[in-house]
């Protein structure tokens, strides 16, 4: 069964620090990999999403950026971190070129700019 | 543009006290219609797929419905393992991105 892992779980970060989380997706080829924010009673803002290695889609200019240096692995970075970057972020995959699959979460980092 | 809202924002019921979660959506051309349960602090967890007008999907306590318009999530007799917040979100044919409503936080209390 395929299975996703994101760390860390938490993560406190002075501003101007730089950052880097990674999620890797076992048990699966090829997916579909996505960055997600969750701002706290707001929905899902897509941040990233990969349909394969080096292939990067960015949805929000920002003070992010996403790698994908190998087929089931994700990392989102960042130089200089921004207070406005805490958050909650998600990482999630799906199989499948037409876009009527699910997407599946990993559980998170929270992340606290101080 | 592809919208989704979902409503009430927050419901409190008491164990055993059925009710029901909308969705309502604006998109053309709906290619796939998913609710996911999420709990504090985690991911949030897939429990259905629905992509048709007239589609019902069943788990245990919930079951999803779908018209052209809207989905409702019923839950039968909840318990308290039952609350969380449920999220429902949407595929179109004019976005290849998932769109998120704010979702609906589910208290159940014993």
């Amino acid at each position: 069964s395929q299975t996703i892992h994101q760390w860390p779980a938490t993560l406190v970060q002075p501003v101007g620090s730089p950052l880097s989380l990674e999620c890797t997706v076992e048990g699966t080829s090829n997916p579909n990999l996505y960055w997600y924010r969750q701002a706290a009673g707001r929905g899902l803002q897509l941040l990233f999403y990969s349909v394969g290695i080096g292939q990067i889609s960015s949805e929000v200019p920002q003070n992010l950026s996403a790698s994908r240096p190998q087929d089931r692995q994700f990392i989102l970075s960042s130089k200089k971190l921004l207070l406005s970057d805490s958050g909650f972020y998600l990482c999630a995959w799906s199989v499948g070129q037409g876009s009527n699959q699910p997407q599946h979460f990993g559980d998170g980092t929270r992340l606290s700019i101080l | 543009e592809d919208q989704v809202t979902q409503s009430p924002e927050a419901l409190r019921l008491q164990e055993g006290e059925s009710s029901s979660l909308n969705c309502s959506y604006t998109v053309s051309g709906l290619r796939g219609l998913f609710w996911y349960r999420q709990d504090p602090g985690k991911g949030p967890e897939f429990l259905f797929t629905l992509y048709s007008a007239g589609e019902e999907k069943e788990k245990e306590r919930l079951k999803a419905t779908l018209t052209k318009k809207e989905s409702f999530l019923h839950i039968t007799a909840p318990k308290p393992e039952d609350s969380a917040t449920y999220l429902c979100a949407v595929y179109g044919d004019s976005s290849y991105k998932l769109i998120f409503g704010s979702g609906t936080r589910l208290l159940v209390r014993p």
